[in-house]
């Protein structure tokens, strides 16, 4: 089955640095990458994805990277801000038997912004 | 994005007890939601798959005797803990969607 790992699992930055986190993923047949992020008490929720046919994607100040040759994609924050400190997660998709997919996640980095 | 609330958002309960959670997705159909187990400081771990009219899937290592999961409409599943223990208190969440996958705000669940 699909595992999924998640690098490094504590980053601390300051403010105004750019902050990295890597995953890596097993089944060559995942095909969709979402990266969630998850404050205190609170719901994970979807910052942004990438789909397999493309190799980048950026949304303001946060950028996604995918390598599906080498089965490695990565999270870019740039200028990183106080409200950035939180847990984020990677997923990858796998096929269910019955129609839709399923996310397998890493485990997850805990991101703290200093100022 | 999508809303999914879960029901209820804390239950403090005793050990032996059943404790039914419910999930909704409020804007649109999912024949599809996913319940994940999360430790403190752990990542969500998949338990199964609600699949609407029929039976759920359990991920490996998950006692679907002991999670009981009904599915019965497009936009309710439930997932009731069956004789409950302390080793069951965690945070359950759930999420639904067709590939964007968007969460409830989950449930922290307190065995005595």
């Amino acid at each position: 089955g699909e595992n999924v790992e998640q690098h490094p699992s504590t980053l601390s930055v300051q403010e105004g640095d750019s902050a990295v986190i890597k995953c890596t993923y097993s089944d060559s047949a995942s095909n969709y990458f979402p990266w969630y992020k998850q404050e205190l008490g609170k719901r994970p929720q979807l910052i942004i994805d990438i789909r397999s046919n493309v190799g980048e994607k950026k949304d303001q100040r946060i950028a996604v990277t995918l390598n599906k040759t080498a089965k490695h994609f990565s999270l870019h924050i740039t200028e990183t801000q106080p409200e950035d400190s939180a847990v984020y997660f990677c997923a990858a998709s796998i096929a269910l038997n019955q129609a839709g997919t399923a996310l397998i996640f890493g485990k997850g980095t805990t991101l703290s912004v200093s100022s | 994005g999508a809303v999914v609330s879960q029901h209820p958002s804390r239950v403090i309960c005793k050990s032996g007890t059943s404790v039914k959670i419910e999930c909704r997705s409020l804007d649109f159909q999912a024949t599809t939601m996913f319940w994940y187990r999360q430790f403190p400081k752990q990542s969500l771990m998949l338990m199964a798959t609600s699949n609407e009219g029929s039976k759920a899937t359990y991920e490996q290592g998950v006692e679907k005797d002991k999670f009981l999961i009904n599915h019965a409409s497009l936009t309710l599943s439930t997932l009731t803990v069956t004789s409950a223990h302390p080793e069951d208190s965690s945070f359950y969440i759930c999420s639904a969607g067709a590939e964007k996958q968007f969460f409830g705000p989950g449930t922290r669940l307190t065995v005595l």
